[in-house]
């Protein structure tokens, strides 16, 4: 069965920190890894990563993704009190029967930032 | 990117009555969709993968005579719950993976449908 582990579970920083949220992965032919955000509704998408060691940045945001180690890490520089949220990981496997595509989410990171 | 959209977007029903959720891919067409519980602060569990043109795939512990699906169309599934009972108040969410050819792009979500049974 597949496996997506976050780190830590929850997090408090202050405006201005820099913070690095971890995921790991167990899964049978591994696809890609994802990133969501989620405030109040449904996640919105950050990143989807598939290769290892390529960085991909959107901002103060940035992920990569380490194959070999079998995990992720999302680094959010510069926190702003809207970056307060749910960080959501989840793997997609590269299946062939029906159940293609189907995510593997982590429990999430609950990230707070304060003023 | 894709829409996906949900319909109601929060509904309240009494204990014992059933409740129709609809998820619809506005500019793409899913052959697969699916449904998600989330609870309060916490991560998203899977419940079923609905199929076009055949039978849901139900995960494990989510008791199918009691969540129904049908995917009805290539850009409409429904999840229906029926006789609901307080337990059941939740928020629901679809989400739809777009696919071109044997490329995978994105998964997107729905906004979600705040369940409360009274």
């Amino acid at each position: 069965e597949d496996k997506v582990v976050q780190s830590p579970l929850s997090l408090v920083v202050h405006e201005g920190d820099t913070v690095t949220l971890n995921c790991s992965y167990e899964v049978t032919n591994f696809r890609s890894l994802l990133w969501y955000k989620q405030e109040k509704k449904a996640p919105t998408f950050l990143f989807m990563l598939t290769s290892s060691g390529i960085e991909k940045k959107s901002g103060r945001l940035s992920s990569i993704l380490d194959k070999k180690e079998l995990s992720s890490i999302l680094n959010i520089t510069a926190t702003q009190t809207g970056d307060s949220a749910i960080y959501l990981c989840a793997v997609v496997p590269f299946n062939s029967g029906g159940s293609n595509y189907k995510l593997t989410f982590g429990k999430g990171t609950l990230l707070t930032v304060n003023p | 990117g894709a829409v996906v959209s949900q319909h109601p977007s929060r509904v309240i029903c009494k204990s014992g009555t059933s409740v129709k959720i609809e998820c619809r891919s506005l500019d793409f067409q899913a052959t697969t969709m699916f449904w998600y519980r989330q609870f309060p602060k916490k991560s998203l569990m899977l419940m079923a993968t609905s199929n076009e043109g055949s039978k849901a795939t139900y995960e494990q512990g989510v008791e199918k005579d009691k969540f129904l699906i049908n995917h009805a169309s290539l850009t409409l599934s429904t999840l229906t719950v029926t006789s609901a009972h307080p337990e059941d108040s939740s928020f629901y969410i679809c989400s739809a993976p777009e696919i071109s050819g044997t490329t995978y792009n994105e998964q997107f979500f729905g906004p979600g449908t705040r369940l409360t049974v009274l």
